[in-house]
């Protein structure tokens, strides 16, 4: 079973700032989470990951709270191209990343 | 590169027929993974491979079997198709370096129908 929480779809306008949300409670000392998505028909993309500090990248910003049980996917300037399926991964630090996908979050970024 | 490529990009096969799915990757990398996805389901990991010479079973590897013959390649083996095998297959490889940005890179694809 996927260790994360996410709402199943979400709706965000052009040009605005995009924030995915994830429950990850029961995420131990030794585990990152991995942000990917997946654009319809393609295999997914590696968008970002974290461990304990805030991350940024050019594709995006990873905000993770200070007791690690829940983190936000920051897309800061969405495009209609940003409109895909995001999942929210905890994996072991260590060792084959055996990725446990959950459902998803399918954002739709609207004109 | 090419990253990691999948062959074929489209398969229908008849109940009890067998084939197999390719997966080259040309990044060097240790790891290598099969999932397949369902219409409206995240991934599920069948098989991977933790380097040449070996693999390993995932979340559901019943019914598939696979083959790491060489370090590039990655073979998803089904000997007697069943309709529950319609799906989506993805492949996807990653370095073995711990505490290192050891994303997993997917392939394309394979979309397979069973009838």
């Amino acid at each position: 079973d996927a260790k994360t929480t996410q709402p199943t779809s979400m709706d965000c306008a052009e040009g605005r700032a995009a924030n995915l949300p994830c429950n990850h409670s029961t995420i131990s000392g030794n585990e990152y989470v991995y942000w990917y998505r997946q654009i319809h028909s393609q295999g997914p993309q590696y968008i970002i990951h974290g461990l304990k500090n805030n991350e940024t990248n050019e594709m995006a910003s990873l905000i993770i709270t200070e007791d690690r049980k829940s983190s936000t996917l920051i897309l800061p300037h969405a495009t209609l191209r940003d409109t895909a399926v995001y999942y929210c991964i905890v994996r072991p630090i260590q060792g084959a990343q055996k990725l446990v996908f959950g459902q998803g979050t399918r954002l739709t970024i609207n004109p | 590169n090419a990253g990691v490529t999948q062959t074929p990009k489209f398969r229908v096969l008849k109940t009890g027929q067998s084939m197999t799915l390719l997966c080259a990757q040309d990044m060097n990398h240790e790891y290598m993974y099969w999932y397949r996805q369902d219409p409206g389901m995240g991934l599920r990991l069948i098989h991977y491979s933790v380097g040449e010479g070996t693999t390993a079973k995932g979340e559901v590897p019943d019914g598939y079997n696979v083959s790491r013959l060489k370090k590039q390649n990655f073979l998803l083996g089904l000997e007697s198709a069943a309709p529950s095998q319609t799906s989506v297959y993805f492949c996807a490889s990653s370095t073995d370096r711990v505490l290192v940005d050891n994303e997993q890179f997917f392939g394309p694809g394979t979309r397979l129908t069973v009838l």
